[in-house]
């Protein structure tokens, strides 16, 4: 079973265009991760959310703790912003065997055309 | 900024060989961690170290040793390299329990034949 589920996995977006990457999870959390990793690169963390909206350039995310649910969006897109982008929950330092670690997503590969 | 620096970048071993990846954070962090990342799959948890002293488990710890050398360094040790062990190594470090997100390292780029 997979307890944080991306989708979707492979997005094209041509640039300009207003892209959205979703996160549902199945855990509890502390908070949720937005991470960025381009090609042959290390892995950014984006943004770290626990409610609400944090905005950061043309980069949103929400987070839906009732829903168990996240969205990162992109305004304009560019094809800078092709990389893989990652979700990971942060479980409760009391959480059974995942004790305050991250439990990743597989990622959504974005390509965005020019 | 160095943040979290892991040596060797890549490494070619062959079946049964040895080797110490290592990682070392400066931003007096208390936690650090070793991930694999494999195609189609999430990162996944090999061990962690959440401070200086202890180490634990995490999801795939088999066919792996660490050591927490100090509260900058951490290292991974393959005894007995395998092939499913081909992977990309992730280190990343935080200050756990803080608001502050995990930081990570490059990567090291390991392939076992």
């Amino acid at each position: 079973k997979n307890e944080v589920e991306q989708s979707p996995q492979n997005l094209t977006a041509q640039e300009g265009e207003f892209i959205t990457i979703n996160c549902s999870y199945s855990v509890g959390i502390s908070a949720l991760h937005w991470l960025q990793q381009h090609p042959g690169g290390g892995i950014v963390s984006l943004f770290m959310l626990s409610s609400g909206k944090k905005k950061h350039g043309r980069l949103i995310a929400t987070i839906n703790i009732q829903e168990k649910h996240s969205s990162l969006h992109i305004t304009a897109s560019h094809p800078r912003d092709s990389a893989v982008y990652i979700c990971a929950v942060l479980t409760p330092e009391n959480y059974g065997g995942s004790q305050g670690n991250l439990i990743f997503g597989k990622g959504t590969k974005l390509s965005v055309k020019p | 900024n160095a943040g979290v620096t892991q040596t060797p970048k890549f490494q070619v071993l062959k079946t049964g060989q040895s080797m110490t990846l290592q990682c070392a954070q400066d931003m007096n962090h208390n936690s650090m961690y070793w991930y694999r990342q494999d195609p189609g799959m999430g990162l996944r948890l090999i061990y962690y170290s959440a401070s200086e002293g202890t180490t634990d488990k995490g999801e795939v710890p088999n066919g792996y040793n660490v050591s927490r050398l100090n509260k900058r360094e951490f290292s991974l040790r393959l005894e007995s390299a395998a092939p499913s062990q081909t992977s990309v190594y992730f280190c990343a470090s935080m200050d756990r329990g803080s608001r502050q997100p995990q930081h990570f390292g490059d990567g090291t780029r390991l392939s076992i034949l």
